[in-house]
């Protein structure tokens, strides 16, 4: 199938680790992407490739794979992490993602 | 640096057709595909589809793929979706992306389809 699941919210103390996972078939066979997008602002990219952080995301943010799930990992989570969190990948003609994850940080 | 900018929120009655632009700049235009996806309020983002500039390969989602055309304009840089027959339930932002990874994204376009 195309969906992509993940969990409606997560919750952390700042200074813990978050993780957010991300489950579908084509994960076995299409890579993922994280975005990260705060209230009223345009997503940005901070995981690409699976495992692949862009430049100019902090070190805190990575992403791992196993099977058809991507996980990302924030160590240390910090206030200005607080967001929604949607994973992306394509299948053979369009892109799709995830129903996202809110990440408190609290 | 890379910059995509896009045209000005749009407010349009149910049947007529809308069209955003995008303007990029601080990259080799004909080298990256661009991505338009929309978003309605507290909803997750919606692929409408993409275009690859080098070949000019276009892809649209079913659901809307009798309703949307994404065109360049490689002379100024710019995207194009333009989405016809509005619905109420097109209201959205609609965003462009950069990419295969959609690496960096304009600032959105809010369309508002009410009668």
């Amino acid at each position: 199938s195309y969906e992509l699941t993940q969990p409606s919210s997560v919750s952390v103390s700042p200074g813990q680790t978050a993780r957010i996972t991300c489950s579908g078939d084509v994960l076995a066979k299409k890579y993922g992407r994280w975005f990260q997008q705060k209230s009223g602002q345009a997503p940005v990219l901070v995981m690409y490739k699976d495992t692949q952080r862009p430049s100019g995301i902090p070190e805190r943010f990575s992403g791992s794979t196993s099977g058809t799930t991507v996980t990302l990992t924030i160590s240390g989570a910090q206030v200005e992490d607080e967001a929604d969190y949607f994973c992306y990948s394509e299948t053979d003609y369009i892109g799709v993602f995830g129903g996202g994850t809110t990440l408190n940080v609290l | 640096q890379v910059q995509l900018v896009q045209s000005g929120a749009e407010v349009k009655k149910p049947g007529a057709s809308v069209k955003v632009s995008c303007k990029t700049s601080g990259f080799t235009f004909s080298d990256y595909a661009f991505h338009w996806v929309r978003q309605a309020p507290g909803q997750r983002p919606e692929c409408v589809g993409w275009i690859n500039v080098g070949n000019g390969d276009t892809k649209y989602s079913e659901k809307l793929q009798a309703r949307v055309t994404v065109t360049t304009d490689t002379s100024a840089n710019t995207v194009y979706m333009e989405l016809t027959s509005l619905r109420s339930e097109d209201t959205a932002v609609y965003y462009c992306a950069r990419g295969e990874h959609l690496d960096h994204w304009g600032q959105g376009t809010l369309v508002t389809v009410s009668s």
